[in-house]
């Protein structure tokens, strides 16, 4: 069974301060995508990276930095968070075969408030 | 560009009722179209996809969807709801050539007992 393990699971940080969320995936997926759940948006893209080393700018990237550490890797910093971050966040992985996404894995979430 | 769009926020249906939920694409090409159902305080999972062929592909749980190229549309069926589909739904779209997703904003559907 394919996986995506995200941590913490729950994260409250004071605005200004620094956050990292971790992904881990099994899958042994080339793609690993960070997103942003929020009323009324949906799911929006934040970054996402097709192997270690590798880093795409998503839809809604300002104010959050990325790194692909490693294949199973993904991790999401916040360097100075503000309120506007509190959010639920997805890291997710697949297989891009070129020709199209095959499914895509889903993390549990991280419910991260900012106060 | 692509896009989806799921006009109902949020669809109320009573247990053993039929549902349908809608959705439309936006795309000129080949759409590859997926379903995706997020229980409470959980990720997303996969509920079914089209890629080609029979425009109706079943899913998981009795859950099906029909392909239509003409409306541009791939809108998620079920024929006797459980109070256990009790969820948020989206609809989903990739592309040729495109490495990311592009999602609706999400159906949340509430069964009535």
């Amino acid at each position: 069974e394919a996986a995506v393990t995200q941590s913490p699971r729950n994260k409250v940080t004071v605005t200004g301060g620094n956050v990292t969320l971790s992904c881990r995936q099994t899958n042994s997926h080339n793609y690993m995508y960070w997103y942003r759940q929020d009323t009324g948006h949906g799911l929006r893209l934040i970054h996402y990276s097709y192997g270690a080393g590798n880093l795409q700018i998503g839809d809604v990237p300002d104010g959050y930095k990325a790194t692909r550490t490693t294949q199973e890797d993904f991790f999401l910093l916040l360097e100075l968070a503000s309120p506007s971050q509190t959010s639920l966040y997805f890291c997710a992985s697949s297989e891009w075969t070129g020709l199209a996404n095959t499914e895509v894995f889903f993390g549990k979430g991280t419910r991260l408030t900012v106060v | 560009a692509q896009s989806v769009t799921q006009p109902d926020a949020r669809v109320t249906v009573s247990e053993g009722a039929s549902l349908q939920l809608r959705c439309k694409y936006s795309y000129s090409g080949t759409p590859y179209l997926f379903w995706y159902v997020q229980y409470p305080r959980q990720g997303l999972q996969l509920l079914l996809k089209y890629y080609s062929g029979d425009p109706v592909v079943q899913g998981v749980n009795g859950f099906e969807a029909e392909f239509s190229k003409s409306n541009s549309s791939f809108h998620l069926r079920k024929a006797s709801v459980h109070w256990s589909d009790s969820a948020v739904y989206f609809c989903v779209l990739s592309t040729e050539g495109a490495d990311r997703l592009t999602f609706g904003k999400g159906t949340q559907l509430i069964i009535q007992p």
